[in-house]
C-alpha cells in the first residue's frame, strides 16, 4: 500500500484482556519497528524485525508482550493480560533498508491507541 | 547507558522568527542523526537526515547541524509559520542492527 496501515486505531480493553495490534507495512520494506508512545513522551523502542527475523526485542517491557512477522510483511503485536500501565499509543514503522550501515528512514503508521480500564 | 536529550519540552516563538531546537546525546557515536515532525494524533514524519561527516544540511526553511565533538544537533526553522507548530523529535541509530531510538521531543508553538 501507499503507507503504513495500523489497526485498530482505537482499542479499549478491560484489565486482564489480551489484545492484538496489526501493522501493514509498505510493500517491499525490509525493516519493521514497533514503538510505544505515552502521552507527552517520545516513541520508546519495543522491537525490530528485518524481514521475518526479530533482531531486537530488548524494548519489550515484559513477557506479556509478544511480536511476530511470520512472512516478513504484516506484523502483529500481542499484549497478554493487559495492565493499566500498558495504555499508550503503539506505533509501527517500516523502512526500505535494514541494518546500521544504511540510513533507516522510517515511515510511521498513525498508531493504535490502547486504553486499559 | 545511551541517552538522547531534547532540552526543551516546549518552545514558543513569534511568527517570522527562527526556531532553534537542541538534541544532545551521550554514550553514542552515531553514524547519522534524524529529525522527525509529529502532529497530534499522527505518527512521526521524517524531515532530515545528517551523517557524522556532514556539518550542516538544509532543506527549504529547515537547517540541521551535527557536532560530533559536542555530541549535539541543532534544528533550525527559519521564517517560522503557525503551520510549523508541532512536536519535533530527534532520533539516533543504536547498535549494529540499525534500530532507531528517539528523544522525548520538543513541542514548538508558532504564534501569529
Amino acid at each position: 500500500g501507499a503507507g503504513v496501515s495500523q489497526s485498530p486505531r482505537y482499542k479499549v480493553a478491560k484489565r486482564g484482556q489480551d489484545v492484538a495490534l496489526r501493522c501493514d507495512p509498505i510493500s517491499g520494506h525490509v525493516s519493521l519497528f514497533w514503538y510505544q508512545q505515552a502521552l507527552g513522551q517520545g516513541p520508546e523502542f519495543l522491537t525490530y524485525f528485518q524481514n521475518e527475523a526479530q533482531l531486537d526485542k530488548s524494548g519489550l517491557p515484559s513477557d506479556r508482550f509478544f511480536a511476530e512477522r511470520p512472512e516478513g510483511s504484516v506484523s502483529t503485536l500481542k499484549i497478554q493480560r493487559t495492565q493499566q500501565e500498558d495504555s499508550a499509543v503503539y506505533l509501527c514503522a517500516s523502512s526500505l533498508t535494514g541494518g546500521a550501515s544504511g540510513a533507516n528512514v522510517l515511515t510511521f503508521g498513525a498508531g493504535s491507541r490502547l486504553t486499559v480500564l | 547507558s545511551q541517552k538522547i536529550e531534547q532540552n526543551s519540552e516546549a518552545l514558543n516563538i513569534q511568527e517570522g522568527k527562527t526556531a532553534t531546537l537542541t538534541c544532545n546525546y551521550t554514550n553514542y557515536s552515531p553514524a547519522y542523526l534524524q529529525w522527525y515532525r509529529q502532529d497530534p494524533g499522527r505518527g512521526p514524519v521524517f524531515l532530515l537526515l545528517i551523517r557524522e561527516n556532514e556539518k550542516e544540511k538544509r532543506k527549504e526553511r529547515l537547517k540541521v547541524t551535527f557536532d560530533t565533538t559536542l555530541k549535539q544537533s541543532l534544528f533550525h526553522i527559519t521564517a517560522s509559520q503557525p503551520a510549523d507548530s508541532a512536536t519535533y523529535l530527534c532520533a539516533l541509530v543504536r547498535g549494529s542492527q540499525g534500530n532507531l531510538i528517539f528523544g522525548k521531543g520538543t513541542k514548538l508553538s508558532v504564534k501569529p
